[in-house]
């Protein structure tokens, strides 16, 4: 029983292609978040949904369109895929003020 | 994490001690989380520290001064197993996680 599952955990595209990740958690949580882990390991984040709320939108191009159709579901569609874009991104999610639990990431290769 | 400040590597042998130091400055603090990252894997949390002082859990302890924006985690009893990267990540007012580059610590045996 993953807590926090996203899929697929891989994914290796041309540029220009149009791809989404999905992520679904079972813990109840009121908040989930998508990461951005580059080659350089830095960890940042992009988007926080709280009960299917933005609340955090960092600088991220707006090719990057998060949706969440519940407080369980918080998925990343990204457009006209990037060389830069490639990384691992990571679903994850809390309890309101506490700490996150990641999911296993999903290995994204422009190409 | 352009404000968090964490050494890069860090290499100890098996049993052995070993502190990793994080100086932080962050507006509206409201706490530090570690964290830990195998390769390859997803971070796993570790501790969280709110108040000034010492947070003890089995091999793993945090502290955190919060007027000096410093926090330490102490690893005893070194296993292999522990090699991995350990990020600092002190939360704004907003709850919101700034990660530190991490600091890779190495086991020997």
């Amino acid at each position: 029983d993953t807590a926090v599952s996203q899929t697929p955990k891989y994914l290796v595209t041309q540029m220009g292609n149009d791809k989404s990740i999905k992520c679904e958690q079972n813990l109840g949580h009121d908040t989930m978040y998508w990461y951005k882990q580059d080659s350089k390991k830095f960890l940042k984040i992009m988007f926080s949904y709280n009960n299917k709320e933005l609340i955090i939108n960092e600088t991220v191009p707006n090719r990057f369109s998060p949706k969440s159709p519940d407080k369980a579901h918080l998925n990343l569609h990204i457009n006209s895929l990037e060389l830069g874009d490639s990384a691992v991104y990571f679903c994850a999610s809390s309890p309101s003020g506490q700490g996150e639990s990641f999911g296993s990431g999903t290995r994204l290769t422009v190409v | 994490g352009q404000n968090i400040d964490q050494p890069t590597e860090m290499t100890a042998t098996e049993g052995a001690i070993v502190q990793i130091n994080c100086t932080y400055q962050t507006s509206g603090f409201n706490g530090l989380f570690w964290y830990q990252q195998h390769a390859g894997e997803a971070p796993t949390f570790l501790s969280y520290n709110v108040l000034d002082g010492l947070e003890e859990k089995g091999r793993f302890s945090s502290f955190l001064s919060r007027s000096k924006g410093y926090s330490y985690l102490l690893l005893k009893e070194l296993q292999m197993k522990d090699s991995a990267s350990y990020l600092c990540a002190p939360t704004d007012s907003w709850g919101k996680l700034q990660f530190g580059a991490g600091t890779q610590v190495v086991v020997t045996p």
